[in-house]
C-alpha cells in the first residue's frame, strides 16, 4: 500500500494564479481532511470529508476548495492564491467506524511558497 | 468550543533524561477522542496514541506513557529515558463524537541531546 500520497512536494506560486494540490489514499478510508502547518501554531483543519459527496469545513476553510467524487481522493483547490497562503499542507485520511474518530494517517506534506 | 493547548513550546533535555509534553484541552463534549502525534525532523506525522473519553487508564508503551486526568482536562505524555531520536514536535489533538474536527495544539519541540 502506498498509503496516502500528495503531489507537488514543493510548489512557488505568484498572487493571483490558482492550482490544485493532489492528495490520493488507497487505504479506503471514510475519512479525509487538509491540514496547513504554520510555524507556532500547530496544524489547522481546512475542509475534510467523511465519504465521498461530503465535505465539511474546518477551522480555516477561506481560500480553499475541496470535492469528494472518489472515495479515494480529496483535492485542495486555491482559487487566488495570497502570501498568506503560504504554509505546507498535509493531506490525511483515516478509518471510520459509524461517528468514531481512529487515528489519521498522513501524506509527506506539500510546501507551497506564495510569492 | 474545542481548544488543545500545549504551553511547552520547546524543550531541550539531555539523552537518559525523563521528560514530560503537557496537554490541556477544552470541550463540552461528554464523549471525546484525544491523540498524540510525532513529527520528526523528517517532517512527516506519525500516530502514537488515541485515548477515549470513557477511557481514563493510564498507557505505557516501552519508554512512552501517557497520564489522562478528565479532573484536570490534561493528557500528558511522558518519555523515560530520552534518546536522541526522541527529537521531533509532538502534537497533542481532541477530537468530538460525531465529526472529525480534530484540533490540534500547537505542538511541543523537544530537543534531546547526547
Amino acid at each position: 500500500n502506498a498509503g496516502v500520497t500528495q503531489t507537488p512536494k514543493f510548489q512557488v506560486l505568484k498572487t493571483g494564479q490558482s492550482m490544485t494540490l493532489q492528495c490520493a489514499q488507497d487505504m479506503n478510508h471514510e475519512y479525509m481532511s487538509w491540514y496547513r502547518q504554520d510555524p507556532g501554531m500547530g496544524l489547522r483543519l481546512i475542509h475534510y470529508s467523511v465519504g465521498a459527496g461530503i465535505t465539511d469545513q474546518g477551522e480555516v476553510p477561506n481560500g480553499y476548495n475541496v470535492s469528494r467524487s472518489t472515495t479515494e481522493d480529496f483535492p485542495l483547490r486555491l482559487l487566488s492564491a495570497a502570501p498568506s497562503q503560504t504554509s505546507v499542507y498535509f493531506c490525511a485520511s483515516s478509518y471510520g467506524a459509524g461517528d468514531l474518530p481512529y487515528e489519521q494517517y498522513f501524506g509527506p506534506g506539500t510546501r507551497l511558497t506564495v510569492t | 468550543a474545542q481548544k488543545v493547548t500545549q504551553a511547552q513550546t520547546e524543550i531541550s533535555v539531555v539523552e537518559k533524561e525523563d521528560v514530560t509534553l503537557d496537554c490541556v484541552y477544552e470541550t463540552r463534549d461528554t464523549t471525546y477522542y484525544l491523540f498524540w502525534y510525532k513529527q520528526p525532523p523528517s517532517g512527516e506525522l506519525v500516530f502514537l496514541i488515541r485515548r477515549n473519553s470513557f477511557d481514563e487508564q493510564n498507557e505505557i508503551s516501552g519508554r512512552y506513557s501517557w497520564n489522562f486526568q478528565k479532573s484536570t482536562s490534561s493528557f500528558n505524555f511522558t518519555i523515560t529515558a530520552s534518546q536522541v531520536v526522541d527529537s521531533a514536535v509532538y502534537f497533542c489533538a481532541l477530537s468530538g463524537r460525531g465529526g472529525f474536527k480534530t484540533i490540534f495544539g500547537a505542538g511541543t519541540r523537544l530537543f534531546v541531546k547526547a
